[in-house]
């Protein structure tokens, strides 16, 4: 019963690194989320699927691309790293049906020097 | 644009009182709103979860929803150390595209001994 998995937990990269965080629910979930968090700006939405297939920008999707590669996993591409996108990364994952609640992960601490 | 906003705090309370907390949105079509609790270097839980106007009680938390003010709150009785985290307020407004949320920033709580 492991509800949203991120992996990895903890990644350190340099500038101008590329690299691909996970995201995969089993819960059965349509609707998958990427978020970023930094201190004093909240949860913010970079990209959503809300089906297998289709995938929307957030309010801030600039230098980053995802996948939704099947029904389960969602992954977020960082494809150059940029000191600016050193965050926190949450992926979450809702049920099917209107006004549900999300579902996190643990989240991704992600440090770009 | 939708907004969501809360007071960034800290609120200090003592042991025992009641922590009232309160989140106010723009968007007068949202239709659902829910209550994280973040603990420090954790992810986003669920607590609360409310659709229509008056009071929804579980346990010690009570969520209160106002749609004509615009205005959701949160009140947790007999506040425990334990109850110290970050309390995100999250609206949702289904858009057809998948169901999104807009998060506050949080409140900060502190509950002292």
């Amino acid at each position: 019963n492991a509800g949203v998995t991120q992996t990895p937990k903890f990644q350190v990269l340099k500038t101008g690194q590329s690299m691909t965080l996970q995201c995969a629910q089993d819960m059965n979930h349509n609707s998958m989320y990427w978020y970023r968090q930094d201190p004093g700006m909240g949860l913010r939405l970079i990209y959503y699927s809300a089906s297998e297939g289709t995938t929307d920008k957030g309010e801030v999707p600039n230098g980053y691309n995802v996948s939704r590669l099947n029904k389960r996993e969602f992954s977020l591409r960082l494809e150059s790293a940029a000191p600016s996108q050193t965050s926190v990364y949450f992926c979450a994952s809702i049920e099917t049906g209107n006004n549900q609640p999300q579902h996190f992960g643990d989240g991704t601490r992600l440090s770009i020097l | 644009q939708k907004e969501v906003e809360q007071n960034s705090g800290p609120l200090s309370v003592p042991e025992g009182a009641i922590a009232s907390l309160n989140c106010t949105y723009s968007d007068r079509v949202s239709q659902s709103f829910f209550w994280y609790r973040q603990y420090s270097g954790k992810s986003p839980e669920l607590i609360m979860s409310i659709y229509s106007n008056g009071d929804k009680e579980d346990g010690r938390f009570t969520a209160q929803l106002n749609k004509a003010s615009q205005y959701v709150s949160l009140l947790i009785r007999d506040s425990q150390p334990s109850d110290s985290a970050t309390y995100l307020c999250a609206v949702n407004g289904f858009t057809g595209g998948g169901n999104k949320l807009t998060f506050g920033t949080g409140t900060q709580l502190k509950v002292e001994l």
